[in-house]
């Protein structure tokens, strides 16, 4: 099965600045790369997503790459804002209907004013 | 857009008692309906996924007649913890698929055994 390491566990930085979150896969079927943040005892919200067909899709302040052959995806959050601090989470899956949504562990994002 | 929700946000309840949980895609169907379970400042970790008209699929180990889930109609999922006990305690998240297969997760349900 599918196998999604995430990096770092934690990311601490200061207002402004930018932050990226990298994850490795192991299941080279895998072609929907879905990043979610999570707020503290809420949902885990779709943020951006990239399908292996593109290597990097851009929505405002936030930015994914994939690397198809090194098996890799980031995301990149540039201009961060306090209200950016949450938990982010990449996954990994086949697009097919048989198919499941595999997660890293997650990443805590601290903005810092 | 796609909303999910979950019923109850919050549930306290004694051990050896069953709870349940339902999940509802309010605005469109959903034929696959996942439930996962998250402990504090850990990852989603799945525990069945669920398609309507059918037996629900476990991953390995988890308790099938612990953790019963039914899905019987293309809008609502349900799952039932029964004889609860202070380990199972958790937030509980259930997610709906589209037909487009992307997931939409429904805001939780913080369960507590006491």
């Amino acid at each position: 099965g599918e196998n999604v390491e995430q990096h770092p566990s934690t990311l601490s930085v200061q207002e402004g600045d930018s932050a990226v979150i990298k994850c490795t896969y192991s299941d080279s079927a895998s072609n929907y790369f879905p990043w979610y943040k999570q707020e503290l005892g809420k949902r885990p919200q779709l943020i951006i997503d990239i399908r292996s067909n593109v290597g990097e899709k851009k929505d405002q302040r936030i930015a994914v790459t994939l690397n198809k052959t090194a098996k890799h995806f980031s995301l990149h959050i540039t201009e961060t804002q306090p209200e950016d601090s949450a938990v982010y989470f990449c996954a990994a899956r086949q697009n097919s209907g048989y198919s499941t949504l595999t997660f890293g562990k997650g990443t805590m994002l601290l903005v810092s004013p | 857009g796609a909303v999910v929700s979950q019923h109850p946000s919050r549930v306290i309840c004694k051990s050896g008692t069953s709870v349940k949980i339902e999940c509802r895609s309010l605005d469109f169907q959903a034929t696959t309906m996942f439930w996962y379970r998250q402990f504090p400042k850990k990852s989603l970790m799945l525990m069945a996924t669920s398609n309507e008209g059918s037996k629900a699929t476990y991953e390995q180990g988890v308790e099938k007649d612990k953790f019963l889930i039914n899905h019987a109609s293309l809008t609502l999922s349900t799952l039932t913890v029964t004889s609860a006990h202070p380990e199972d305690s958790s937030f509980y998240i259930c997610s709906a698929r589209d037909h487009t297969y992307e997931q939409y997760f429904g805001p939780g349900t913080r369960l507590t055994v006491t």
